[in-house]
């Protein structure tokens, strides 16, 4: 069964970069969307962008900034870089898989349902 | 982008009891392109549902989703002490995605 492992610092200093991966395991890397998504402690979610295997993207534009997301098929994983971290940026983050992406112009996607979670992994943003 | 209001924020309930949770847009969703979660405290969340109203794999007939265009609702008809948790739901019919803040449904 397919299994998502997320993996980086848990601590990093404000003004800093933000450095993730998501490894993928038990399925094909390239059969899917996979997506970022984070949970400020005891707050909601917000999605922050996908990837596809071949390299296309696309963000949320609250965070587009400031957020880059890249895959490495060859290791069944992709990373997420959120540059320039404050306080707010201290959440939960977590990687999902989705098995369709919708097109709604302008350049504007949006994954299916996210049905593949990572357990996630806190990252404290603290001098 | 669309904002989903959850109500209730929290809502009481017994075993053995109906629960029915509400998601609002503030526009219609394309295609009933709504999908519910569940989160339990230290997990990550799990999908219940998506396109309104199909259940994902694996998830008990006891969840089910209805409702289109703006009002959405999840209705778990009879608690099952492991159904206590926070539920979001979450839009995907246009863009960016986003989620509604939750409905916590604790033991009354």
């Amino acid at each position: 069964q397919v299994q998502l492992q997320e993996s980086g610092p848990g601590l990093v200093k404000p003004s800093e970069t933000l450095s993730l991966t998501c490894t993928v395991s038990g399925d094909s890397i390239t059969s899917y969307y996979w997506s970022w998504i984070r949970q400020p402690p005891g707050k909601g979610l917000e999605w922050i962008g996908y990837i596809y295997y071949s390299g296309s993207t696309n963000y949320n534009p609250s965070l587009k900034s400031r957020v880059t997301i890249s895959v490495d098929t060859s290791k069944s994983q992709f990373s997420l870089k959120l540059s320039s971290v404050t306080t707010a940026d201290t959440a939960v983050y977590y990687c999902a898989r989705s098995t369709r992406l919708f097109y709604y112009g302008s350049g504007n996607y949006s994954p299916d349902a996210f049905d593949i979670w990572g357990q996630g992994t806190l990252v404290t943003v603290s001098s | 982008e669309i904002v989903l209001t959850q109500s209730p924020g929290t809502l009481s309930l017994s075993p053995g009891e109906r629960a029915t949770l509400s998601c609002r847009a503030s526009q219609s969703v394309s295609s009933s392109y709504l999908a519910w979660y569940q989160q339990k405290p230290g997990q990550a969340p799990r999908l219940l549902l998506h396109g309104a109203s199909s259940r994902a794999a694996g998830i008990p007939d006891r969840f089910s989703g209805s409702g289109s265009g703006t009002d959405f609702t999840l209705t778990i008809s009879r608690l099952e002490p492991e159904d206590f948790a926070v539920y979001y739901c979450q839009q995907y019919g246009s863009s960016p995605g986003t989620f509604g803040q939750g409905t916590k449904v604790e033991i009354k």
